[in-house]
């Protein structure tokens, strides 16, 4: 998946504690999307960002949850207070957003919650 | 809240056979509709998509189909490798940029 860069790859936190997830976007691309992936299940849909803006985030949990895509800088995911249930794969994906191109997804970052 | 999580459907085929991999989707308005293919331990990698106004798209060694009437997708694959072996998710977009996943098909090549 080349381009879509996230990190850290593995992040494991205690319950309570803060997450932060780093995505950074293929060159060029200026549409960021973070999907949330459970084992052996589909990817869902969390929120959709361009630069400075939130399009779209039906998806994100009401509380804890928070995303941005600064001017500068990767796109952050952000969980406040974590528990067990965080615990999965976030996946970012990015794309031009000029008419209709595909979105390229990151390697993901698993995290996991004690 | 999230599903409980089942396990895929596989589909098992010997090296050199087609691979067919079916998927129903609900949005009788999605404008695209793709197919993505997981490796273990990595992000879904684009294969092929289609538009709703075609039936049918041909790649480098798959095809996609779309019936519309049935609201069913598939992904042909020809004369499949053992670097096939992946998870394989359909995926569709309504009026919104944001992608619709379905539940997955486990694909296992043997030679």
């Amino acid at each position: 998946n080349a381009g879509v860069m996230q990190n850290p790859r593995h992040l494991v936190r205690r319950r309570g504690q803060e997450a932060r997830l780093r995505c950074s976007p293929m060159k060029g691309h200026s549409h960021v999307y973070w999907y949330r992936q459970l084992p052996e299940e589909g990817l869902k849909f969390m929120v959709y960002l361009q630069k400075e803006n939130i399009i779209d985030e039906s998806g994100m949990p009401k509380e804890r949850f928070s995303a941005e895509f600064p001017k500068e800088g990767p796109s952050i995911l952000r969980i406040q207070q974590v528990v067990r249930g965080d615990s999965a794969a976030y996946f970012c994906a990015s794309s031009t957003g000029r008419g209709w191109q595909p979105q390229h997804f990151g390697d993901g970052t698993r995290l996991s919650i004690l | 809240g999230e599903s409980v999580g089942l396990h895929l459907p596989t589909l098992s085929v010997q090296e050199g056979d087609n691979s067919i991999i079916n998927c129903a989707y609900s949005n009788s308005a999605s404008d695209y509709f793709i197919w993505y293919k997981q490796e273990s331990g990595k992000g879904p990698q684009f294969i092929i998509d289609i538009r709703s106004n075609m039936d049918k798209r041909q790649g480098q060694r798959v095809t996609v189909l779309l019936n519309k009437t049935v609201k069913h997708l598939s992904l042909q694959i020809a004369a499949t490798q053992p670097g096939d072996s992946a998870v394989y998710f359909c995926a569709e977009i309504p009026a919104s940029d944001k992608l619709i996943f379905g539940t997955g098909t486990r694909l296992q090549v043997f030679p």
